[in-house]
């Protein structure tokens, strides 16, 4: 089992541009979550996916996030137009039944 | 408001000290309730849960218990050791038992050799 993989490990962006982040959920898992992570906000809830579907996406910021899951196998979040504020580490966790949810390593994104 | 709620942001310990780590919980979260530990540039790991039927979680020689008349389910531990340095969290599912998870804020724990 190696766990929630999440690619890259370290990002670095110029303002305004674009942001691409995968997950591997471990294999079998049916819920896949995003979350956000920083000094100041703490661990903030981003959007989550059951059997690929999305269920809730009431933390993502409307106008520049978007995630996606098109098979079972890996999940990405995209973030147009990147802004200093959008510098965070990003978790994705899986989870086999929605309540455990197990996190991967997270993608430090760094918005210079 | 928070449905969980972690007070202190850092606690400094010595080895084999005794660790008590204060988390409060709304009324109306999801009765199963976690703990979460991460160590420096990793994603946070479930250490336990603890639920309204064994009321009690046990993992690494971490125990919470889940306590209906003070809310809450404090984490403690009879004897740290240096390797228990990281940031420790509460965390519950979403009232009404959604599945997303709301997080304390955490507590750091410093242990000194």
């Amino acid at each position: 089992n190696a766990g929630v993989i999440q690619t890259p490990r370290h990002k670095v962006t110029g303002k305004g541009q674009e942001a691409t982040l995968w997950c591997e959920p471990i294999s079998g898992h049916s819920a896949v979550f995003w979350y956000r992570q920083t000094i100041v906000q703490g661990l903030e809830f981003l959007t989550y996916f059951r059997n690929q579907a999305p269920i809730d996406d009431s933390g993502m910021p409307k106008e520049r996030f978007s995630a996606q899951m098109p098979n079972q196998s890996h999940s990405t979040l995209k973030i147009q137009s990147t802004q200093p504020q959008d510098s965070a580490v990003y978790l994705c966790a899986s989870s086999p039944d929605s309540l455990e949810q197990y996190f991967g390593p997270g993608t430090r994104l760094t918005v210079l | 408001g928070d449905s969980v709620t972690q007070k202190q942001g850092q606690v400094t310990l010595s080895e084999d000290d005794f660790l008590f780590i204060n988390c409060t919980y709304s009324t109306t979260t999801y009765p199963t309730l976690f703990w979460y530990v991460q160590y420096p540039g990793q994603g946070p790991q479930l250490l336990l849960k603890v639920t309204t039927a064994n009321n009690k979680g046990i993992s690494r020689g971490f125990e919470a218990t889940y306590d209906k008349g003070t809310t809450s389910f404090h984490l403690q531990k009879a004897s740290v050791q240096e390797s228990d340095s990281a940031v420790y969290f509460c965390a519950s599912p979403r009232a009404g038992g959604a599945d997303r998870l709301t997080f304390g804020k955490g507590t750091q724990l410093i242990i000194q050799p």
